[in-house]
Protein backbone atom coordinates (compact mmCIF):
# COMPACT_ATOMS: atom_id res chain seq x y z
CA UNK A 1 0.00 0.00 0.00
CA UNK A 2 1.02 3.31 -0.69
CA UNK A 3 -0.67 5.02 1.94
CA UNK A 4 -1.44 8.57 1.64
CA UNK A 5 -0.33 10.13 -1.36
CA UNK A 6 -0.47 13.91 -1.76
CA UNK A 7 0.68 16.06 -4.98
CA UNK A 8 2.45 18.62 -5.26
CA UNK A 9 5.23 18.32 -3.18
CA UNK A 10 6.03 22.09 -3.12
CA UNK A 11 4.23 25.11 -4.86
CA UNK A 12 4.67 28.76 -4.60
CA UNK A 13 1.26 30.88 -6.24
CA UNK A 14 0.43 34.74 -7.01
CA UNK A 15 -1.77 36.22 -4.86
CA UNK A 16 -5.42 35.54 -6.73
CA UNK A 17 -4.43 32.52 -8.24
CA UNK A 18 -6.06 28.99 -7.80
CA UNK A 19 -4.94 25.48 -7.63
CA UNK A 20 -6.20 22.18 -6.24
CA UNK A 21 -3.91 19.86 -3.98
CA UNK A 22 -4.22 16.19 -4.75
CA UNK A 23 -4.64 14.06 -2.28
CA UNK A 24 -5.46 10.06 -2.30
CA UNK A 25 -5.16 7.21 -0.37
CA UNK A 26 -5.57 3.21 -1.34
CA UNK A 27 -6.14 1.76 2.48
CA UNK A 28 -10.47 2.20 1.95
CA UNK A 29 -10.65 4.40 4.89
CA UNK A 30 -14.04 5.97 5.02
CA UNK A 31 -13.01 9.04 7.07
CA UNK A 32 -10.14 11.97 5.05
CA UNK A 33 -9.19 15.43 6.18
CA UNK A 34 -7.32 18.35 5.32
CA UNK A 35 -5.40 20.10 7.79
CA UNK A 36 -2.52 23.19 7.53
CA UNK A 37 0.07 23.60 9.92
CA UNK A 38 1.60 27.26 9.94
CA UNK A 39 5.68 27.10 11.63
CA UNK A 40 5.98 26.50 15.05
CA UNK A 41 2.19 25.46 15.36
CA UNK A 42 0.04 22.59 15.50
CA UNK A 43 -2.50 21.10 12.94
CA UNK A 44 -5.58 22.76 12.40
CA UNK A 45 -8.33 21.12 10.62
CA UNK A 46 -10.00 22.55 7.44
CA UNK A 47 -12.78 20.14 6.21
CA UNK A 48 -12.88 16.31 6.22
CA UNK A 49 -15.42 13.71 5.00
CA UNK A 50 -17.01 10.84 6.85
CA UNK A 51 -17.34 9.28 3.27
CA UNK A 52 -18.06 9.29 -0.38
CA UNK A 53 -20.39 12.71 -1.28
CA UNK A 54 -20.10 13.55 2.24
CA UNK A 55 -18.18 16.61 3.60
CA UNK A 56 -18.03 19.19 6.15
CA UNK A 57 -16.51 22.20 7.76
CA UNK A 58 -13.18 21.95 10.15
CA UNK A 59 -11.75 25.08 12.44
CA UNK A 60 -10.70 26.79 9.38
CA UNK A 61 -12.22 26.45 6.35
CA UNK A 62 -12.48 29.92 4.86
CA UNK A 63 -10.80 30.21 1.50
CA UNK A 64 -10.95 26.23 0.99
CA UNK A 65 -13.51 24.07 -0.85
CA UNK A 66 -13.32 20.48 -1.26
CA UNK A 67 -15.22 17.84 -2.42
CA UNK A 68 -15.31 13.54 -2.29
CA UNK A 69 -16.68 12.07 -5.43
CA UNK A 70 -14.74 8.51 -4.41
CA UNK A 71 -13.90 7.02 -1.08
CA UNK A 72 -9.60 7.32 -2.22
CA UNK A 73 -9.86 10.80 -3.64
CA UNK A 74 -10.06 14.29 -1.62
CA UNK A 75 -9.19 17.28 -3.36
CA UNK A 76 -8.28 20.63 -1.83
CA UNK A 77 -9.38 23.50 -3.83
CA UNK A 78 -7.78 27.18 -3.18
CA UNK A 79 -10.18 29.78 -5.22
CA UNK A 80 -8.13 33.07 -4.90
CA UNK A 81 -5.38 33.02 -3.24
CA UNK A 82 -3.81 34.73 -0.28
CA UNK A 83 -0.48 35.36 1.85
CA UNK A 84 -2.55 33.81 4.77
CA UNK A 85 -2.68 30.63 3.19
CA UNK A 86 1.12 30.52 3.30
CA UNK A 87 1.63 27.08 4.82
CA UNK A 88 2.35 23.35 4.69
CA UNK A 89 -0.86 21.41 4.14
CA UNK A 90 -1.67 17.70 5.16
CA UNK A 91 -4.21 15.28 4.05
CA UNK A 92 -5.24 12.30 6.49
CA UNK A 93 -7.17 9.44 6.16
CA UNK A 94 -8.75 6.86 9.03
CA UNK A 95 -10.79 4.31 9.40
CA UNK A 96 -14.27 4.42 11.48
CA UNK A 97 -16.56 1.94 12.56
CA UNK A 98 -19.44 3.35 14.83
CA UNK A 99 -18.04 5.30 17.65
CA UNK A 100 -14.68 3.44 17.73
CA UNK A 101 -11.83 5.61 15.71
CA UNK A 102 -8.79 4.19 14.44
CA UNK A 103 -5.34 6.58 13.88
CA UNK A 104 -5.09 8.89 11.82
CA UNK A 105 -2.55 8.29 8.60
CA UNK A 106 -0.71 11.02 7.17
CA UNK A 107 0.07 12.13 3.70
CA UNK A 108 4.14 14.07 3.14
CA UNK A 109 2.20 17.27 2.97
CA UNK A 110 2.60 19.94 0.17
CA UNK A 111 4.39 23.28 0.88
CA UNK A 112 2.08 26.61 -0.43
CA UNK A 113 3.56 29.53 -0.53
CA UNK A 114 1.30 32.41 -1.67
CA UNK A 115 2.97 35.96 -2.49
CA UNK B 1 -13.35 25.09 23.82
CA UNK B 2 -10.78 22.35 24.16
CA UNK B 3 -6.91 23.65 24.01
CA UNK B 4 -4.20 21.44 23.67
CA UNK B 5 -0.72 22.85 25.46
CA UNK B 6 2.54 21.06 25.03
CA UNK B 7 5.40 22.20 27.11
CA UNK B 8 8.56 22.64 26.80
CA UNK B 9 8.68 23.57 23.02
CA UNK B 10 11.68 22.34 22.49
CA UNK B 11 13.97 19.82 24.63
CA UNK B 12 17.49 18.36 24.08
CA UNK B 13 18.71 15.41 26.45
CA UNK B 14 21.91 13.27 26.15
CA UNK B 15 21.97 9.92 24.20
CA UNK B 16 20.31 7.03 26.94
CA UNK B 17 18.77 8.88 29.17
CA UNK B 18 14.97 8.33 29.71
CA UNK B 19 12.62 11.18 28.84
CA UNK B 20 9.06 12.25 29.36
CA UNK B 21 7.29 14.34 27.33
CA UNK B 22 3.94 16.43 28.58
CA UNK B 23 0.79 17.09 27.08
CA UNK B 24 -2.22 19.05 28.65
CA UNK B 25 -6.02 19.78 27.45
CA UNK B 26 -8.61 21.99 29.01
CA UNK B 27 -11.60 19.69 28.67
CA UNK B 28 -11.63 16.36 30.40
CA UNK B 29 -14.97 15.07 28.05
CA UNK B 30 -12.61 13.19 25.25
CA UNK B 31 -12.65 10.08 22.98
CA UNK B 32 -9.45 9.61 22.56
CA UNK B 33 -5.70 10.95 22.68
CA UNK B 34 -2.93 9.95 20.39
CA UNK B 35 0.53 11.05 20.19
CA UNK B 36 2.33 11.40 16.92
CA UNK B 37 6.08 11.93 15.48
CA UNK B 38 6.88 14.50 13.11
CA UNK B 39 10.57 14.51 11.32
CA UNK B 40 11.80 17.66 9.13
CA UNK B 41 9.66 18.21 6.20
CA UNK B 42 7.88 15.30 6.44
CA UNK B 43 4.24 13.99 7.59
CA UNK B 44 2.95 12.67 10.76
CA UNK B 45 3.19 9.28 11.96
CA UNK B 46 1.23 7.95 14.65
CA UNK B 47 2.66 6.82 17.64
CA UNK B 48 0.15 5.49 20.13
CA UNK B 49 -3.68 6.04 20.53
CA UNK B 50 -5.20 5.79 24.03
CA UNK B 51 -8.75 5.59 24.37
CA UNK B 52 -10.57 7.15 27.24
CA UNK B 53 -11.21 4.27 28.77
CA UNK B 54 -7.73 3.41 28.99
CA UNK B 55 -4.50 4.87 31.40
CA UNK B 56 -1.91 3.92 29.37
CA UNK B 57 -0.79 2.24 25.93
CA UNK B 58 3.00 1.04 24.89
CA UNK B 59 5.10 0.26 21.70
CA UNK B 60 8.71 -0.63 22.18
CA UNK B 61 10.36 2.04 24.16
CA UNK B 62 7.20 4.34 24.37
CA UNK B 63 4.59 4.44 27.16
CA UNK B 64 1.73 7.06 26.73
CA UNK B 65 -0.26 7.62 29.57
CA UNK B 66 -3.82 9.37 30.31
CA UNK B 67 -5.26 10.90 33.41
CA UNK B 68 -8.35 12.46 32.27
CA UNK B 69 -9.56 14.05 35.52
CA UNK B 70 -6.36 16.24 35.43
CA UNK B 71 -5.96 16.64 31.52
CA UNK B 72 -2.80 15.28 31.43
CA UNK B 73 -0.92 12.48 29.49
CA UNK B 74 2.54 11.88 29.11
CA UNK B 75 5.03 10.28 26.54
CA UNK B 76 7.75 8.06 28.08
CA UNK B 77 10.84 7.30 25.87
CA UNK B 78 13.17 4.87 27.31
CA UNK B 79 17.13 4.85 26.65
CA UNK B 80 16.74 7.42 24.00
CA UNK B 81 18.60 7.57 20.97
CA UNK B 82 19.91 10.20 17.95
CA UNK B 83 17.25 8.65 16.25
CA UNK B 84 14.19 9.78 18.40
CA UNK B 85 15.32 13.55 17.63
CA UNK B 86 11.50 14.53 15.94
CA UNK B 87 8.93 16.83 16.79
CA UNK B 88 5.93 14.92 19.06
CA UNK B 89 2.86 15.80 19.27
CA UNK B 90 -0.18 14.98 20.84
CA UNK B 91 -3.62 15.29 20.00
CA UNK B 92 -7.28 14.84 21.36
CA UNK B 93 -10.85 14.11 20.09
CA UNK B 94 -12.91 15.70 22.37
CA UNK B 95 -16.76 14.64 22.52
CA UNK B 96 -18.65 17.84 21.67
CA UNK B 97 -17.95 16.23 17.97
CA UNK B 98 -19.83 13.70 18.42
CA UNK B 99 -20.40 13.13 14.92
CA UNK B 100 -16.76 12.86 13.28
CA UNK B 101 -13.18 12.54 13.73
CA UNK B 102 -12.74 15.72 14.58
CA UNK B 103 -9.05 16.43 16.27
CA UNK B 104 -7.08 19.31 18.34
CA UNK B 105 -3.82 19.27 18.02
CA UNK B 106 -1.13 21.01 20.21
CA UNK B 107 1.94 22.74 19.34
CA UNK B 108 4.85 19.96 19.59
CA UNK B 109 7.40 19.35 21.59
CA UNK B 110 11.03 19.50 19.62
CA UNK B 111 13.43 17.14 20.88
CA UNK B 112 17.09 16.56 20.41
CA UNK B 113 19.07 13.74 21.62
CA UNK B 114 22.85 14.46 21.82
CA UNK B 115 25.27 11.67 20.38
Amino acid sequence: NAGVTQTPKFRILKIGQSMTLQCTQDMNHNYMYWYRQDPGMGLKLIYYSVGAGITDKGEVPNGYNVSRSTTEDFPLRLELAAPSQTSVYFCASSYRSGIDDNEQFFGPGTRLTVL
Amino acid sequence: KQEVTQIPAALSVPEGENLVLNCSFTDSAIYNLQWFRQDPGKGLTSLLLIQSSQREQTSGRLNASLDKSSGRSTLYIAASQPGDSATYLCAVRPREYSSASKIIFGSGTRLSIRP
